[in-house]
């Protein structure tokens, strides 16, 4: 059941340029959105997140863009450099029963990104 | 390196095997995660612990699954009867407690190739 849609699956762009990659989710109970990205070998290393409360979140090169209507959000790479080559992973989560942790993450399917120099 | 360690890197066993792995957490953590990712795919979570209280389990941790964490400290995978299916990297992950929405550190996962 693929309830986050991650898009495109791959992605190039030159130095410099500007990477966009999408999310759609589907569960409404959704309300907390983090982008991991994820290096050859390694574990997912959490990027930037963003709750439902705010349309958009900007922290260095890196902007979520959340539309709560259209159940949509994206992660833009402004100024993108070969060092951000890596795979993107999308991902929504809701509290836990207690309210304790957004643990739980339901991931898209990932967005391979290859900077060219 | 302070981070989440996971033990074996990698494990390859033959079909109908059984396997552990191992994780250990931030040592201030308190909530851990186990996760798994097939190849081109989002992981997926498996289970997660609070302290030593294995608080939920996803339906794709099958009877074949056991996931410990005794003493709240490090964490044990075993999967029992291993089949070509369950080949995958196993990631573990913990948080702290402070804050719902504390970040997910994760670990560099155990890759399982099941011949």
């Amino acid at each position: 059941q693929q309830q986050v849609k991650q898009s495109p699956q791959s992605l190039i762009v030159q130095k410099g340029g500007i990477s966009i990659i999408n999310c759609a989710y589907e569960n409404t109970a959704f309300d907390y959105f983090p982008w991991y990205q994820q290096f050859p070998g390694k574990g997912p290393a959490l990027l930037i997140a963003i709750r439902p409360d705010v349309s958009e979140k900007k922290e260095g090169r890196f902007t979520i863009s959340f539309n709560k209507s259209a159940k949509q959000f994206s992660l833009h790479i402004m100024d993108s450099q070969p060092g951000d080559s890596a795979t993107y992973f999308c991902a929504a989560s809701r509290a836990n029963a207690g309210g304790t942790s957004y643990g739980k993450l339901t991931f898209g399917q990932g967005t391979i990104l290859t900077v060219h120099p | 390196d302070t981070g989440v360690s996971q033990d074996p890197r990698h494990k390859i066993t033959k079909r109908g095997q059984n396997v552990t792995f191992r994780c250990d957490p931030i040592s201030e953590h308190n909530r851990l995660y186990w996760y798994r990712q097939t190849l081109g795919q989002g992981p997926e979570f498996l289970t997660y612990f609070q302290n030593e209280a294995q608080l939920e389990k996803s339906r794709l941790l099958s009877d074949r699954f056991s996931a410990e964490r005794p003493k709240g400290s490090f964490s044990t995978l075993e999967i029992q009867r291993t089949e070509q299916g369950d080949s995958a990297m196993y990631l573990c992950a913990s948080s702290s407690s402070q804050g719902a929405n504390s970040p997910l550190h994760f670990g560099n996962g155990t890759r399982l190739t099941v011949t």
